[in-house]
C-alpha cells in the first residue's frame, strides 16, 4: 500500500533563509507522480511543485525545488529565501499510475512558521 | 479561468441529518476527488468520479455517497450524521494526469 511520511510536524525558519521539508514515500508502482501543496490558515490547497517518478531532472518552480532521490524513496521540498508569507502547512503527496489514476494519498503534513 | 467552486462554505448540522456538499470543478476537467480533512486523521481520500462513473473509493462508510453529473459537477452526501464527521471537506478537480486543484472547501459542524 502506498503511504507517505513526513517526520517533520512543525518547523521554523528565518526570514530570507532556506528551509528542506522532508518527505517519503512508499510504492511498489513503478509509475507515481509526487506532489507538493501549501494550505494558508484559511483552508485552501495550493498546489506548488510536482515530480513525476521518470522526470530525470529534479522539478523546480520559483522559489522552490523538489530534492528527487529515487532510490532513497524521498522528495523533499526546499524553500528558498523563505519569506514572512510562507508560514503554512506543507503536504507531501502521491498518485500511482495504473488504476489509481486520481487517488492522491496525503502525508500528515509540515507546519511551517517563518520568523521575522 | 474559474477555478474549483465549492458550495456552502460553512454548514452546522444535527446527529442524524444528512447532508449534501457540491462541487464545481474547472472548465474541461473530468476527474473530481473528495477528501476530509480532521486534526486526528488528516488528508483523506473519499472518493473520485470521471465522467459520471466513480473510479476509486476510500475506506469510509456507507454513509458517504456521491455521484458526478454529465456536466462534471459533483455532489457528496453523508447520511446520519454523526459528531465525528465534523470536518473540512475538500473538493478537488483535475485533468488527465494534472495536478489536483482544490477548491476552497465546506466546513461542516455536526452538533
Amino acid at each position: 500500500a502506498q503511504k507517505i511520511t513526513q517526520t517533520q510536524p512543525g518547523m521554523f525558519v528565518q526570514e530570507k533563509e532556506a528551509v528542506t521539508l522532508d518527505c517519503t514515500y512508499d510504492t511498489s508502482d513503478p509509475s507515481y507522480g509526487l506532489f507538493w501543496y501549501k494550505q494558508p490558515s484559511s483552508g485552501e490547497m495550493i498546489f506548488l511543485i510536482y515530480q513525476g517518478s521518470y522526470d530525470q531532472q529534479n522539478a523546480t518552480e520559483g522559489r522552490y525545488s523538489l530534492n528527487f532521490q529515487k532510490a532513497r524513496k524521498s522528495a523533499n521540498l526546499v524553500i528558498s529565501a523563505s519569506q514572512l508569507g510562507d508560514s503554512a502547512m506543507y503536504f507531501c503527496a502521491m498518485r500511482e499510475g495504473g488504476t489509481s489514476y486520481d487517488k492522491v494519498i496525503f502525508g500528515p503534513g509540515t507546519s511551517l512558521s517563518v520568523i521575522p | 479561468k474559474a477555478g474549483v467552486t465549492q458550495t456552502p462554505r460553512y454548514l452546522i448540522k444535527t446527529r442524524g441529518q444528512q447532508v449534501t456538499l457540491s462541487c464545481s470543478p474547472i472548465s474541461g476537467h473530468r476527474s473530481v476527488s473528495w477528501y476530509q480533512q480532521t486534526p486526528g486523521q488528516g488528508l483523506q481520500f473519499l472518493f473520485e468520479y470521471f465522467s459520471e462513473t466513480q473510479r476509486n473509493k476510500g475506506n469510509f462508510p456507507g454513509r458517504f455517497s456521491g455521484r458526478q453529473f454529465s456536466n462534471s459537477r459533483s455532489e457528496m452526501n453523508v447520511s446520519t450524521l454523526e459528531l465525528g464527521d465534523s470536518a473540512l471537506y475538500l473538493c478537488a478537480s483535475s485533468f488527465s494526469s494534472s495536478p489536483l486543484h482544490f477548491g476552497n472547501g465546506t466546513r461542516l459542524t455536526v452538533t
